[in-house]
């Protein structure tokens, strides 16, 4: 069984400051995992993946993410913040093989002015 | 470049009743997958469509079934709604031969069960 937890419900930091937004997971074998952000009364934007190679990823809006095999994490970072990335943020493993994205609960990140 | 796109965008329903929602791919995207958001919660796995055929399923009842059509565009009906069954239902398409495919997901439908 393949599963994702985000410790935090909530993330607040101040514009312009870096932000980390927590992800841990489980997973058989080497995991797909996935970033996206969610805005009010939208669908999931896709941000970043790591498959493979390069443990630190970079993707869109100035994001990036950090793969850690030992400690089976996978934090999303970004160096200074924006008011405009306030929004609800979802990380996601597959497993090889495997269809199905399993999500994490979410972490609202609200960025403050 | 089309993204996905879901019809309807709202949907209000009373118990026991059917619904169909619908999904058309990402241009050039052949793998459509379905997911159920309750409030408040991550998108759980409903199931996932190939070729015309179901791939692989989630913990979902029988109540919850699918369609592929040819031209890859999809439909999830529900049958005898239940209350529980109120969230936003989320379709993503996806490309088969890329191995580590990503889905793209649309703006979902928000159903509301009555």
């Amino acid at each position: 069984a393949q599963s994702v937890a985000q410790p935090e419900d909530q993330v607040n930091v101040a514009e312009g400051n870096p932000l980390t937004v927590k992800c841990t997971y489980s997973v058989s074998g080497n995991p797909y995992l996935f970033w996206y952000v969610q805005y009010p009364n939208r669908g999931l934007q896709f941000l970043l993946k790591y498959i493979t190679g390069d443990n630190l990823v970079k993707g869109s809006y100035g994001f990036e993410a950090e793969f850690n095999k030992s400690q089976t994490s996978f934090h999303l970072k970004k160096p200074s913040a924006l008011v405009s990335d306030s929004a609800l943020y979802f990380c996601a493993v597959r497993a090889p093989g495997r269809r199905a994205l399993t999500f994490g609960s979410g972490t609202r990140l609200q960025v403050q002015p | 470049d089309a993204g996905v796109t879901q019809s309807p965008t709202h949907l209000i329903k009373t118990r026991g009743q059917q619904v169909t929602l619908r999904c058309s791919p990402k241009s050039g995207h052949d793998t459509v997958s379905w997911y159920q958001q309750a409030l408040g919660q991550g998108p759980q796995f409903i199931f996932q469509y190939y070729e015309e055929e179901e791939r692989q399923r989630g913990n979902f009842p029988d109540r919850f079934s699918g369609h592929q059509f040819p031209n890859y565009s999809s439909e999830l009906n529900v049958n005898a709604l239940l209350l529980g069954d109120s969230a936003l239902y989320l379709c993503a398409s996806s490309l088969a031969l890329a191995n580590q495919e990503t889905q793209y997901f649309g703006p979902g439908t928000r159903l509301l069960v009555l």
